[in-house]
């Protein structure tokens, strides 16, 4: 079964940093792109960056909302993707969801979230 | 770059069609036919209903269908049934090598 599962996700104070974590199953990461999202409390969907696969250079884009606070990496050998979060804001606070690549920058799997809460 | 357009809101009856709007610009919903549409229950991981403005998954029923004009992409259901009731999303790829979504709408079956 394809899965995928965030994790990392907690309580965090502003100026601080977090890492979430992706792990698959199912399925070999090395040959898909990955995104993140997140979606604060009542909102809506906002994407915030994705990693490409190592063939077609393994390189990044961000929302520019995270750009220089956030990097998005992988390690496929241990099938999972990070989202590293630094200088946190308490705009920040949402559920993160990572999600799997299908063609056409649309997002077939996605995971089931992490809820990140930045507050002092 | 701005949210793409959508509906707050909209309604149907049973068996009725509906269709949500999604509007965007020549740099992301007029550039590319990377427009995908999503189905969000409360509290759950968004559910993908249509890529490349018109494409199915397999598992999705027909009665969804997607298609574009210019700088506006649409999802119809047809056949609306109380199961159809959710939020959806829609997104574009970007000609700055981004990904934007639409506010959301919400889908009422009356």
């Amino acid at each position: 079964e394809v899965q995928l599962v965030e994790s990392g996700g907690g309580l965090v104070q502003p100026g601080r940093s977090l890492r979430l974590s992706c792990t698959v199953s199912g399925f070999t990461l090395g040959d898909y792109a990955m995104s993140w999202f997140r979606q604060a409390p009542g909102k809506g969907l906002e994407w915030v960056g994705f990693i490409r696969s190592k063939p077609y250079g393994g390189t990044t884009e961000y929302a520019a909302s995270v750009k220089g606070r956030f990097t998005i990496s992988r390690d496929d050998s241990k099938s999972i993707a990070y989202v590293q979060m630094n200088s946190l804001k308490t705009e920040d606070t949402a559920v993160y969801y990572c999600a799997r690549h299908r063609r056409g920058y649309a997002f077939e799997i996605w995971g089931q979230g992490t809820m990140v809460t930045v507050s002092s | 770059q701005s949210a793409l357009t959508q509906p707050a809101s909209v309604s149907g009856s049973p068996g009725q069609s509906i269709t949500i709007s999604c509007t965007g610009t020549s740099s992301d919903v007029g550039a590319y036919n990377y427009v995908s549409w999503y189905q969000q229950d409360p509290g759950k991981a968004p559910k993908l209903m249509i890529y490349e403005v018109s494409n199915r998954p397999s598992g999705v029923s027909n009665r969804f269908s997607g298609s574009k004009s210019g700088n506006t992409a649409s999802l119809t259901i047809s056949g609306l049934q109380a199961e159809d009731e959710a939020d959806y999303y829609c997104s574009s790829y970007t000609s700055s090598s981004t990904v934007i979504f639409g506010g959301g709408t919400r889908l009422t079956v009356l």
